[in-house]
């Protein structure tokens, strides 16, 4: 079975600094999707950034850039010129490539990282 | 543009009293639908997803059952609640882009169910 880790409970940044969240996670499936969503106090889920398992190239979605190192199954989130507004929980999440079966939303998350942003 | 409501935001039931949590879609036609339990600390786990009217299928054994009356309706249900059935439960949606893999997930706002 799939497992999905972030050994970070709580993190803190800076105003307009950079901070990375770590994920790790475990599989033996060669084709798969890792997500990251971000719960803000409303806590409605919303979707960060999507990467796909068979593309080499690290996905980016404007200040939010991940560095994926299949080898290693590891999934990090690196926010850049962090600001208020991106305080929240944020879950790394792994979804089963179709060929293998299964809901397209079963996600399996993480327990998640607290991100706090200090003005 | 597609919308997705879920309601009530909060809920405080007691133990043994039934549940029915509504969660409707607009401006898209069979999308997939999933509810979704996030328990105090943890990340999501989904419950059932429903591929199509009538079609229901679970992910955990449980007190809980879904149904999908309409297409863009799903509803989440027990007859008698448990204490372990406090949580809060996300209502999401998807469907298919550009191809295979290429879906989006949405999510609702949630409800926070607790059973006293």
């Amino acid at each position: 079975a799939q497992t999905v880790t972030q050994s970070q409970p709580e993190m803190s940044v800076q105003e307009a600094e950079t901070v990375t969240l770590s994920c790790t996670y475990d599989t033996s499936e060669s084709d798969y999707y890792l997500f990251w969503y971000k719960q803000p106090p409303s806590r409605q889920m919303i979707l960060v950034i999507r990467q796909e398992a068979y593309k080499q190239q690290n996905a980016t979605e404007n200040r939010f850039s991940v560095n994926f190192q299949k080898a290693a199954k590891s999934f990090s989130l690196k926010i850049s010129d962090s600001q208020l507004g991106d305080a929240a929980m944020y879950f790394c999440a792994y979804r089963r490539h179709m060929n293998y079966g299964g809901s397209q939303g079963n996600l399996i998350f993480g327990k998640g990282t607290k991100l706090s942003v200090k003005p | 543009s597609q919308t997705i409501h879920q309601w009530p935001a909060t809920l405080v039931q007691p133990v043994g009293s039934p549940l029915s949590l509504e969660c409707t879609v607009e401006g898209t036609s069979n999308p997939n639908l999933y509810w979704y339990r996030q328990a105090a600390g943890r990340g999501l786990q989904l419950l059932f997803y429903s591929v199509g009217i009538g079609q229901i299928s679970s992910e955990v054994p449980q007190n809980l059952s879904a149904s999908r009356p309409q297409d863009r309706q799903f509803i989440l249900s027990s007859k008698k609640l448990l204490l372990s059935d406090s949580g809060f439960y996300l209502c999401a949606w998807s469907v298919v882009f550009r191809g295979p893999g290429q879906e989006k997930l949405f999510f609702g706002s949630g409800t926070q169910l607790s059973v006293l």
